[in-house]
């Protein structure tokens, strides 16, 4: 148990659909980072959050939000969905203030299945 | 921005070799390098990292090389075992800088017995 939790384990819905992705940090870690990974291009990132504000977007799409709570948890919210978006989508925290990176802890990710 | 360029993408060797996983990396400010394995069905896991004032570091059968004039960096594994078979990413960031990790695409090694 690496201490970053993700719900739910694998998720599958259908195109049109809205879903919610969910990941406890580790107990200490303040900053959350989203990354999604599918087969042909690696782990491309997302969005990081820095207590609870905004840090650092990637190639997000506008159909994807995500917010992190004030009890640090954070979720990812994926809209409008297209059998595209099928991929597996983890969340990473960091000990760091969120100008530094000590490296990451992964949790063992969400598997999307868009149908 | 940052880009990883990682190889190779896939790595076959017999248990008891050596295996080497190269990244070369863009942005010369970059300054920090951690490697992750990613082993079936789990997240990645940091295994090593090595930052820029370095040229080595080496953790038992683990050591990564860094070439800040060539902009690349290394991976080596010594006396691979079956065990060691899993998909290993490199990646970049700046250190002190607001900058998430770039990954590479991966290297899946399988360590034949």
């Amino acid at each position: 148990d690496s201490g970053v939790t993700q719900t739910p384990k694998h998720l599958i819905t259908a195109t049109g659909q809205r879903v919610t992705l969910r990941c406890s940090p580790r107990s200490g870690d303040l900053s959350v980072y989203w990354y999604q990974q599918s087969l042909d291009q690696g782990l491309q990132f997302l969005i990081q959050y820095y207590n609870g504000e905004e840090r650092a977007k990637g190639n997000i799409l506008e159909r994807f939000s995500a917010q992190q709570f004030p009890d640090l948890h954070s979720e990812l919210n994926l809209s409008s969905l297209e059998l595209g978006d099928s991929a597996l989508y983890f969340c990473a925290s960091s000990a760091g203030t969120g100008g530094d990176v000590y490296g990451y802890t992964f949790g063992s990710g969400t598997r999307l299945t868009v149908v | 921005g940052e880009n990883v360029e990682q190889h190779p993408s896939t790595l076959s060797v017999q248990e008891g070799d050596s295996a080497v996983i190269k990244c070369t990396y863009s942005d010369s400010a970059s300054n920090y390098f951690p490697w992750y394995k990613q082993e079936l069905g789990k997240g990645p896991q940091l295994i090593i990292d090595i930052r820029s004032n370095v040229g080595e570091k080496k953790d038992q059968r683990i050591a990564v090389t860094l070439n800040k004039t060539a902009k690349h960096f290394s991976l080596h594994i010594t006396e691979t075992q079956p065990e060691d078979s899993a998909v290993y990413f490199c990646a970049a960031s700046i250190r002190k800088g607001n900058t998430p990790l770039v990954f590479g695409k991966g290297t899946r090694l399988s360590v034949i017995a």
